[in-house]
C-alpha cells in the first residue's frame, strides 16, 4: 500500500526566505505526482504535477523536483511572501487502476510579514 | 469556465436529517470524485465516477449515497448522519480516468449534530 509522507508538519519562515517542503512515498511506481495548495476551510488548488519520466516543474517562484528512483519530491518556493501561507499537499497517482491519489498529511506553511 | 462548484458552503444538519450536497463543473469532464477531509487531516477517497457510472467505492457506509445524474453534477445524499461525520466534503473532476490532473472544488463544510 502506498504511503506518502511530508515533512515537516508544520514550517514557520520570515518573508524572504527561500524554502524547500519535502515529500516521500513508499512504492515507486508512480504515474504522477501533484503538488497542491490548501488555505484554511478551503478547496484544494493545483500548483504544478509532475509526471513519472519528468525530473521537475516550474511555475513563477514555484519549482517541484521529482525523485521517482528513491520516492522522493520536493517543492521550492522562492522569496516566501505572507500570502503564501496555507497548507501545502502532495499527492501521488499510482501507475496502474484508476486515478485514485493518494495524498501526505500536508506541510502547513505560515510566512511572517 | 474551468472550476467546479459546490454548493451549500456550509451546512448543518441533525442525526435524523436527509439533505444533499451537490457538486457541479463545465470542463466536460466525465470523472468526478467525492473526498472526506477531517480536520488537519488529508482528504480521503469515498466515490469515483466514470461517464456517469460508479467505478470506485471506497467501503464508505450506505448512509452516503451518491448519485451522478449527469457529466456535469454529482450528488452525494446524506441520511442518519453521525457527529463523526462532520469534515469538509470536496469534489473533483478529472477529464477522464486516465487523465491526470484533478481539479477541485471549494468544499462543503458538514457539521452533524
Amino acid at each position: 500500500k502506498q504511503e506518502v509522507t511530508q515533512i515537516p508538519a508544520a514550517l514557520s519562515v520570515p518573508e524572504g526566505e527561500n524554502l524547500v517542503l519535502n515529500c516521500s512515498f513508499t512504492d515507486s511506481a508512480i504515474y504522477n505526482l501533484q503538488w497542491f495548495r490548501q488555505d484554511p476551510g478551503k478547496g484544494l488548488t493545483s500548483l504544478l504535477l509532475i509526471q513519472s519520466s519528468q525530473r521537475e516543474q516550474t511555475s513563477g517562484r514555484l519549482n517541484a523536483s521529482l525523485d521517482k528512483s528513491s520516492g522522493r519530491s520536493t517543492l521550492y518556493i522562492a522569496a516566501s511572501q505572507p500570502g503564501d501561507s496555507a497548507t501545502y499537499l502532495c499527492a501521488v497517482k499510482k501507475a496502474q487502476g484508476g486515478n485514485m491519489l493518494t495524498f501526505g498529511g500536508g506541510t502547513r506553511l505560515m510566512v511572517k510579514p | 469556465d474551468t472550476e467546479v462548484t459546490q454548493t451549500p458552503k456550509h451546512l448543518v444538519m441533525g442525526m435524523t436529517n436527509k439533505k444533499s450536497l451537490k457538486c457541479e463543473q463545465h470542463m466536460g469532464h466525465r470523472a468526478m470524485y467525492w473526498y472526506k477531509q477531517k480536520a488537519k487531516k488529508p482528504p480521503e477517497l469515498m466515490f469515483v465516477y466514470s461517464y456517469e457510472k460508479l467505478s470506485i467505492n471506497e467501503s464508505v457506509p450506505s448512509r452516503f449515497s451518491p448519485e451522478c445524474p449527469n457529466s456535469s453534477l454529482l450528488n452525494l445524499h446524506l441520511h442518519a448522519l453521525q457527529p463523526e461525520d462532520s469534515a469538509l466534503y470536496l469534489c473533483a473532476s478529472s477529464q477522464d480516468l486516465d487523465h491526470e490532473e484533478q481539479f477541485f472544488g471549494p468544499g462543503t463544510r458538514l457539521t452533524v449534530l
